[in-house]
């Protein structure tokens, strides 16, 4: 079945780590995005990237760095800058193109993150 | 700048009662896009329904249904005769046409949406 996949599901970091999320996606799609949930909040955009090779900084970006190297894949490290990274990450994928603004973001199952 | 206000934090009704989520929105772009997102305790997000900027119907689905009205920047949804499957937390989110809406979705901070048996 076509669609996103973000691992691990939980994932503990000890003081001055750096940490990984991965995120998959098998749609095709061209557009990815790492948004960031915290409790009683929206989501807020860290990263997005439209193409392999490019992405944009979002609201949130500081303290987070990502790679589009596949079209598949765009892992969100957490590093050590990030001071406060207990929160639930989610990753998104979207079509783009024509009518692009128009396709919706579908979304994986999250990965909530923790400092030890 | 855009923005998504859904001043609705928590609504708890009981099941069968009809219940309406407000979203109101800010922006400066005259071609948007309108979302609308669940996400049950499970943690994922369910896609919901768009809507374009220049297309103004209510739509229904089901026991669901949408009203956008431009005049007040508003995207409301009800849910006719709730049930207790319905219970979540309910985000609005917008896109802007630039750059063909790539950019990301700008949410509100959700509804949690409460049914009781």
């Amino acid at each position: 079945d076509g669609g996103i996949t973000q691992s691990p599901k939980y994932l503990f970091r000890k003081e001055g780590q750096n940490v990984t999320l991965s995120c998959e996606q098998n749609l095709n799609h061209d557009a990815m995005y790492w948004y960031r949930q915290d409790p009683g909040q929206g989501l807020r955009l860290i990263y997005y990237s439209q193409i392999v090779n490019d992405f944009q900084k979002g609201d949130i970006a500081e303290g987070y760095s990502v790679s589009r190297e596949k079209k598949e894949s765009f892992p969100l490290t957490v590093t050590s800058a990030q001071k406060n990274p207990t929160a639930f990450y989610l990753c998104a994928s979207r079509l783009t193109g024509v009518g692009g603004g128009n396709q919706p973001q579908h979304f994986g199952d999250g990965t909530r993150l923790s400092i030890l | 700048a855009q923005k998504v206000t859904q001043a609705q934090t928590e609504i708890s009704v009981v099941e069968k009662e009809d219940v309406t989520l407000d979203c109101v929105y800010e922006t400066r772009d005259t071609t948007y896009y309108l979302f609308w997102y669940k996400q049950p305790p499970s943690g994922e997000l369910v896609f919901l329904i768009r809507r374009n900027s220049f297309d103004e119907q209510n739509e229904i689905s089901g026991r669901y249904s949408w009203n956008f009205q431009k005049s007040t920047s508003s995207f409301n949804f009800t849910i006719t005769a709730s049930q207790v499957v319905d219970s979540a937390v309910y985000f609005c989110a917008l896109s802007e046409a630039l750059r063909g809406g790539a950019d990301g979705l700008t949410f509100g901070k959700g509804t949690h949406l409460i049914i009781q048996p």
